[in-house]
């Protein structure tokens, strides 16, 4: 079983619409849960932190489930500047974070 | 200043060249970090220096080799690479604390192509 699973989509998206897709991870002990949002050659960029049990920031919310070991991200009323890839980064230890594959997100007009 | 730094953003060299790639950040974090990343892949772990000491090494060939000269900077020499080591090579920082890391700060990558 991989660290951390994602479902790669891609998750097609009327604009306004809203959109959810979760990540898995496998180490019970991980503190540390992160979103990146990365577009076509770009680097990732941090969109959410979560510690404890979610985070909201805007449009944008985190639920972090410790007993199933998972973490969603849901993104309302979806704009066409939302496409890109979603990461999901989970931490392993201090030093070393955890990638998901990613979560392809196109929102059309 | 919130941002990491890389030089150069793009990258051409031969398989009998030598080129170091440079990361910056002044943002105090005293872990910084190594990822290649490939197509459509997530980034991989390369190498993480701690407080200038080098932490982990993810099996990375020995043509590729790290340098912390400080705290703020972070190289990657490269040597004798093959086409294979073409890709996105992403330089982060990030505060860390015991047991606990804060995230990462990522810079725009050195876009890496080898001949």
């Amino acid at each position: 079983r991989k660290e951390v699973e994602q479902d790669p989509g891609p998750f097609n998206v009327p604009e306004g619409a809203t959109v959810a897709f979760n990540c898995t991870y496998s180490n019970s002990a991980s503190q540390s849960f992160f979103w990146y949002r990365q577009d076509c050659r770009k680097e990732p960029k941090l969109l959410m932190s979560v510690y404890s049990s979610g985070n909201e920031d805007g449009r944008f919310t985190a639920q972090l489930n410790r007993a199933s070991q998972y973490i969603s991200l849901l993104i309302r009323d979806s704009k066409l500047s939302d496409s890109a890839t979603y990461l999901c980064v989970v931490n392993v230890n201090w030093g070393k974070l955890q990638f998901g594959a990613g979560t392809q997100v196109v929102v059309t007009p | 200043d919130t941002e990491v730094t890389q030089t150069p953003k793009h990258l051409v060299m031969g398989m009998t060249n030598k080129k170091s790639l440079k990361c910056e950040q002044h943002m105090g974090h005293r872990a910084m970090y190594w990822y290649k990343q490939k197509a459509k892949k997530p980034p991989e772990l390369m190498f993480v220096y701690s407080y200038e000491k080098l932490s982990i090494n993810e099996s990375v060939p020995s043509r590729f080799s790290p340098e912390c000269p400080n705290s703020s900077l972070l190289n990657l020499h490269l040597h004798a690479l093959q086409p294979e080591d073409s890709a996105l090579y992403l330089c982060a920082s990030s505060q860390v604390e015991t047991g606990f890391n804060y995230g990462y700060t990522f810079g725009s990558g050195t876009r890496l192509t080898v001949v």
